[in-house]
């Protein structure tokens, strides 16, 4: 089945140690978000690309960055994690930037200690 | 502009009752209205969606009313089941952007 795959589900990391979350898709979309969401909270974009064209939204700190090395991965890394970047963090896809619904995966619980 | 409002926050259903889930926006801009389930520890899952050139859209029990000139939208979900149970959150977008959430209602139904 094509799908968003999110590695590790589960991530506990120290604080200010960075950390590496990665999504994987075998739907060849061109689009590819990573969103923060925090408990009982909407989910909040922190970046798109686009194919290679990278899209930071202004209010994402400097702290999170992101790679793409592919059409099927994506990765956002977290320089110094913080306790307020405790959160579950959610990857989706879409065919193209008008395309309608987006397909999600299920998500890493990120833990900072 | 760009906010999407949401209400009620919390919901509580009796199971075959119906639950109402009501969603305004300002942005006239917008012209896709997606619904999205997420359950504990799951990603959001598109539920249904509508364009605003018609006025409801029914997918089984689950049925989105839009009105366009209030600038208002509703989920209804017939004969409730507790497997129904989740956040629920609308949402809009414009095309070639980002959507926009809004903050989520959190659906319970009981036995």
């Amino acid at each position: 089945d094509a799908m968003v795959i999110q590695n590790p589900r589960y991530q506990v990391t120290q604080f200010g140690k960075p950390v590496t979350l990665s999504c994987s898709q075998t739907l060849n979309h061109n689009v590819m978000y990573w969103y923060q969401q925090k408990s009982s909270q909407a989910p909040k974009l922190l970046f798109h690309y686009y194919d290679k064209d990278f899209n930071n939204e202004a209010d994402t700190p400097d702290n999170f960055q992101s790679r793409r090395p592919n059409t099927s991965f994506c990765f956002l890394d977290i320089r110094s994690p913080g306790l307020g970047d405790a959160a579950m963090y959610l990857c989706a896809t879409s065919r193209s930037l008008s395309g309608d619904g987006y397909t999600f995966g299920s998500g890493t619980r990120l833990t900072v200690v | 502009q760009q906010q999407v409002k949401q209400s009620p926050q919390s919901l509580i259903v009796q199971k075959g009752g119906i639950s109402i889930i009501n969603c305004a926006y300002e942005n006239t801009a917008f012209d896709y209205f997606p619904w999205y389930q997420q359950f504990p520890g799951k990603g959001p899952a598109l539920l249904i969606a509508i364009r605003p050139d018609v006025s409801e859209k029914k997918e089984g029990r689950f049925t989105i009313s839009f009105n366009k000139s209030a600038k208002q939208f509703s989920l209804h979900i017939m004969d409730s089941q507790p497997g129904d149970s989740a956040t629920y959150f609308c949402a809009a977008k414009t095309s070639y952007d980002k959507v926009i959430f809004g903050p989520g209602t959190s659906l319970s139904v009981i036995p």
